[in-house]
């Protein structure tokens, strides 16, 4: 099985700030990566697939970037709205693992 | 608009199974797959496998297999996982989602079923 891991595992920010997320794969996945953003009690929700690209209806101040092992989910402006843990995922080949989260807070 | 409703919590007991229903409606049902991802309490993402509307073809999680059916009734739009002999590490809210293709994200997801195994 291929292993995502994230990092950090948690962080602390503040409305205003730019957040970085970073999800690392065991083997090269090329751009088969997505990224999920979950609230307590909800269902996860896609912000951007294939690596980089938006999904529709998701904030600009969201992207990804990356291929190969490494990728990066950026918020630029972190908003009230955004403190949530996000999850990486990759789609290369089953199982399609998650990276194991990564929550963001109020710092 | 697109809506996956999945069937409401159930508490079994080991060695029992279970089986989760996802309703769709507002999109074409033969066009994406159904994913299934769990979540125990408190811990991450778990893909669990997924299947293919149009053909009823299956892609399951190793660690499953043998122990879990997924389906689809076309006439319904409604898809099915089955799981059996039920642990106790099945606890979790399970999910299921549409994908376009098995190696895009999965756009829409249902509210999630409760699965709690306990004797």
């Amino acid at each position: 099985d291929i292993q995502m891991t994230q990092s950090p595992s948690s962080l602390s920010a503040s409305v205003g700030d730019r957040v970085t997320i970073t999800c690392r794969a065991s083997l090269s996945i090329s751009t088969f990566l997505n990224w999920y953003q979950q609230k307590p009690g909800k269902a996860p929700k896609l912000l951007i697939y294939a690596a980089s690209t938006l999904q529709s209806g998701v904030p600009s101040r969201f992207s990804g970037s990356g291929s190969g092992t490494d990728f990066t989910l950026t918020i630029n402006s972190l908003q009230p709205e955004d403190f949530a843990t996000y999850f990486c995922q990759q789609t290369y080949n089953s199982p399609q693992t998650f990276g194991q989260g990564t929550k963001v807070d109020v710092k | 608009q697109v809506h996956l409703v999945q069937s409401g919590a159930e508490v079994k007991k080991p060695g029992a199974s279970v089986r989760v229903s996802c309703k769709t409606s507002g999109y074409s049902f033969n066009t994406y797959f159904i994913t299934w991802v769990r979540q125990a309490p408190g811990q991450g993402l778990e893909w669990m496998g997924w299947i293919t509307t149009h053909n009823g073809k299956t892609n399951y999680a190793q660690k499953l297999q043998g122990r879990v059916t997924m389906t689809t009734d076309t006439s319904t739009s409604t898809a099915y996982m089955e799981l059996r002999r039920l642990r106790s590490d099945d606890t979790a809210v399970y999910y299921c989602a549409r994908q376009l293709a098995a190696a895009v994200g999965a756009d829409h997801w249902g509210q999630g079923t409760l699965v709690t195994v306990s004797s």
